[in-house]
């Protein structure tokens, strides 16, 4: 079963305009980490955030984390076509040395 | 340096045979996990090793066993394959145990297609 969910499912947009992209989950965590995927490959790590931080950049993406509300979000800012792919939060769980993924956003830029 | 080698990319087989997938982590990565991806189930997580033990192991049958050798090389083996165990499966490794730090670094996968 996947530890959270992500909103929306899928996400259409311009080249150029911001993505953003939001995942809930259920219980502590250590760190909650972003991936992309390209259709049908593997994942490519994005960005870990720990649970005592609550803001990180990495170029153009940003990720926040409320522990309390037991959620994160990613912006894309300055979105282009090569952004198009699947995205999906994880986190590494206080219980567990796994991964637990949500079920991912479908992100489309359009050119 | 090399990324994570998943052999082979693509595999058909049919019910009731078995198959055995590989992996080549990172060099000097000592973890190595397997996950199981398919559009009904998402991403499901099926075992890690480290330095050749198992840690922990998903909520999956018997049917399906992983090992890891000296060199930190992982295979996965599932038997009698059923139609459901058409998926895309992923490995993943790490430096040290669990993605605690580092996050992992995933192969390409392979996909598996039981006919």
């Amino acid at each position: 079963s996947q530890q959270g969910e992500e909103d929306p499912q899928a996400l259409s947009i311009q080249e150029g305009e911001n993505a953003t992209m939001n995942c809930s989950y259920k219980t502590s965590i250590n760190n909650l980490q972003w991936y992309r995927q390209n259709s049908g490959r593997g994942l490519v790590h994005l960005i870990l955030i720990r649970s005592n931080e609550r803001e990180k950049h990495s170029g153009r993406l940003r990720v926040t984390l409320d522990t309390s509300k037991k959620s994160s979000s990613l912006l894309i800012t300055a979105s282009r076509a090569a952004d198009t792919a699947s995205y999906f939060c994880a986190t590494d769980r206080t219980s567990g040395s796994r991964l637990t993924f949500g079920e991912g956003t479908q992100l489309t830029v359009n050119p | 340096k090399a990324g994570v080698t998943q052999t082979p990319r693509y595999l058909i087989k049919t019910r009731g045979q078995q198959v055995t997938l590989s992996c080549s982590p990172i060099s000097g990565h000592r973890s190595v996990s397997w996950y199981q991806q398919t559009p009904g189930q998402g991403l499901q997580f099926l075992f890690e090793y480290f330095s050749e033990t198992q840690r922990n192991k998903g909520n999956f049958p018997g049917r399906f066993s992983g090992r890891q050798f000296s060199n930190s090389r992982s295979e996965m083996n599932v038997s009698t394959l059923e139609l459901g165990d058409s998926a895309l499966y992923l490995c993943a490794s790490s430096l040290a145990k669990g993605p605690r730090n580092y996050g992992y670094t995933f192969g390409s996968g392979t996909r598996l297609t039981v006919v």
